[in-house]
């Protein structure tokens, strides 16, 4: 059974820290993993990652994939509060349908 | 304004009624998805599709139908035979061959 798995669940940190949030998964078929940020409503789209070593980066955020460790982290430098939201992860697999496993997601606070 | 819209925003059920939860997109993409979001937990597939007329259950179907007689619209059905459908529904697209999913505001059903 495809598995994905975030830590930590919860997180609460002070503005200007720096956070790591980690997501290893365990499926056949490994086609890419995916980061969204979930505020209230819709999650939306931060990175998509399929080649180890390759850090992709957009301002503070940025991620990188392991595919031997079966493992990615997505970093959050000098946080604001406009940072809390749920951060999902998510791997493709490659059947027909390009099916989206989500892991249980991690709950970021950011206070002031 | 191109996206994908999902109504109601708030839907209130009583116990033993079928309910319809509608999803649009102009995004022209050809695949669309419908997951549910319970506290504490990440998305699980419900149903998804491909193409028209076509579509696939996910880890989650029982107690949901949905069809696909559009392109742009993919309505999802929850029947009285769902026994916990009190969550947050949320539908997604994209363009096929495409691995980023792209997500609509949510339809939050509560059943009474």
């Amino acid at each position: 059974e495809d598995k994905v798995v975030q830590s930590p669940l919860s997180l609460v940190v002070h503005e200007g820290d720096t956070v790591t949030l980690n997501c290893s998964y365990e499926v056949t078929n490994f086609r890419s993993l995916l980061w969204y940020k979930q505020e209230k409503k819709a999650p939306t789209f931060l990175f998509m990652l399929t080649s180890s070593g390759i850090e992709k980066k957009s301002g503070r955020l940025s991620s990188i994939l392991d595919k031997k460790e079966l493992f990615s982290i997505l970093n959050i430098t000098a946080t604001q509060t406009g940072d809390s939201a749920i951060y999902l992860c998510a791997v493709l697999i490659r059947t027909s349908g390009s099916r989206l496993t989500f892991g249980e997601g991690t709950q970021l606070t950011v206070n002031p | 304004d191109g996206g994908i819209t999902q109504s109601p925003k708030y839907l209130f059920r009583k116990e033993g009624q079928n309910v319809t939860l509608s999803c649009e997109q102009n995004l022209n993409h050809d695949a669309m998805y419908w997951y549910r979001q319970d506290p504490g937990q990440g998305l699980r597939l419900i149903y998804y599709s491909q193409i028209v007329n076509d579509f696939q259950k996910g880890d989650i179907a029982e107690g949901y139908s949905v069809s696909r007689e559009k392109k742009e619209s993919f309505p999802l059905t929850v029947t009285s035979a769902q026994k916990n459908p009190t969550a947050f529904y949320l539908c997604a697209s994209a363009r096929v061959g495409s691995d980023t999913q792209y997500f609509g505001p949510g339809t939050r059903l509560t059943v009474l």
